[in-house]
C-alpha cells in the first residue's frame, strides 16, 4: 500500500494568515492526489483533486501544487470558515489511502 | 446535486454482519462508481472498496475477505455487507461518488459494534 504523511498534524492560525499543509506519499504518484475539508460532524468535502484542480465552487483562494511524492495545499488567506480538518488523498494505486489528517485551528 | 443517504442499524452485535444501504437521488447509479469509506471515532477515513455502475467491485485488501457490495438499479440504491464484525468495525460509514476519488458523500451513519 501506499503510504500517505501529512504535516503538520495540527496547525494553529489567524482568519487573513496563509497556511500550507504537506503531504508525502511513499512512492511516486504523479499528480494523483486529492484534498479533502471536513468539519466536525460532516462529510469530508472534495476540495482539489488532480494535485492542483479545483471543483467547481470551491473558493480561489485554496491552492494545490506538487507531483512525485511531495504536495501541498495552501489557503492564501484564511477565512472563519477554513477552520477545518484536512485530509489527502492517493488516488494512484488501490488501495486508495488517505493521509493521517491535518487539523487548522483558530489560533 | 447528486445526493446520497445512508442507512442501516447503529448498533451491531460482535460477529454478526454489518449492513448498509446507500440511497442516490438525482441520477441514476448506473453512470457511475460508488464508493465505502469509513471513519472511526476521532481517526482518519479508511477507503473500503467501490462497486462500479455494471457491478464489478474492488475492495480494500485488509477488508476483502469480509466486504461485499451490491447494487441495486430499479431502487437506484447500493450497499455494503461487512460480516464477522468486532469493535474495531466501529466507524461513521460513509457512502459516496466516484472510483478514484470522490465528489459526493452521504452524511454519514455511526455505526457500533458492541453486545
Amino acid at each position: 500500500d501506499i503510504q500517505v504523511t501529512q504535516s503538520p498534524s495540527s496547525v494553529s492560525a489567524s482568519v487573513g494568515d496563509r497556511v500550507t499543509i504537506t503531504c508525502r506519499t511513499s512512492q511516486g504518484i504523479n499528480s494523483w492526489l486529492a484534498w479533502y475539508q471536513q468539519k466536525p460532524g460532516k462529510a469530508p468535502k472534495l476540495l482539489i483533486y488532480a494535485a492542483s484542480t479545483l471543483p467547481s465552487g470551491v473558493p480561489s483562494r485554496f491552492s494545490g501544487s506538487g507531483s512525485g511524492t511531495d504536495f501541498t495545499l495552501t489557503i492564501s488567506s484564511l477565512q472563519p470558515e477554513d477552520f477545518a480538518t484536512y485530509y489527502c488523498q492517493q488516488a494512484n494505486n488501490f488501495p486508495l489511502t488517505f493521509g493521517q489528517g491535518t487539523r487548522l485551528e483558530i489560533k | 446535486q447528486v445526493q446520497l443517504q445512508e442507512s442501516g442499524p447503529g448498533l451491531v452485535k460482535p460477529s454478526e454482519t454489518l449492513s448498509l444501504t446507500c440511497t442516490v437521488s438525482t441520477g441514476s447509479i448506473t453512470r457511475f462508481f460508488w464508493g465505502w469509506i469509513r471513519q472511526p471515532p476521532g481517526q482518519g477515513l479508511e477507503w473500503i472498496g467501490y462497486i462500479s455502475y455494471s457491478g464489478n467491485t474492488n475492495y480494500n485488501p485488509s477488508l476483502k475477505s469480509r466486504v461485499t457490495m451490491s447494487l441495486d438499479t430499479p431502487k437506484n440504491q447500493f450497499s455494503l455487507r461487512l460480516k464477522s464484525v468486532t469493535a474495531l468495525d466501529t466507524a461513521v460509514y460513509y457512502c459516496a461518488r466516484g472510483e478514484w476519488l470522490f465528489d459526493y458523500w452521504g452524511q454519514g451513519v455511526l455505526v457500533t459494534v458492541s453486545s
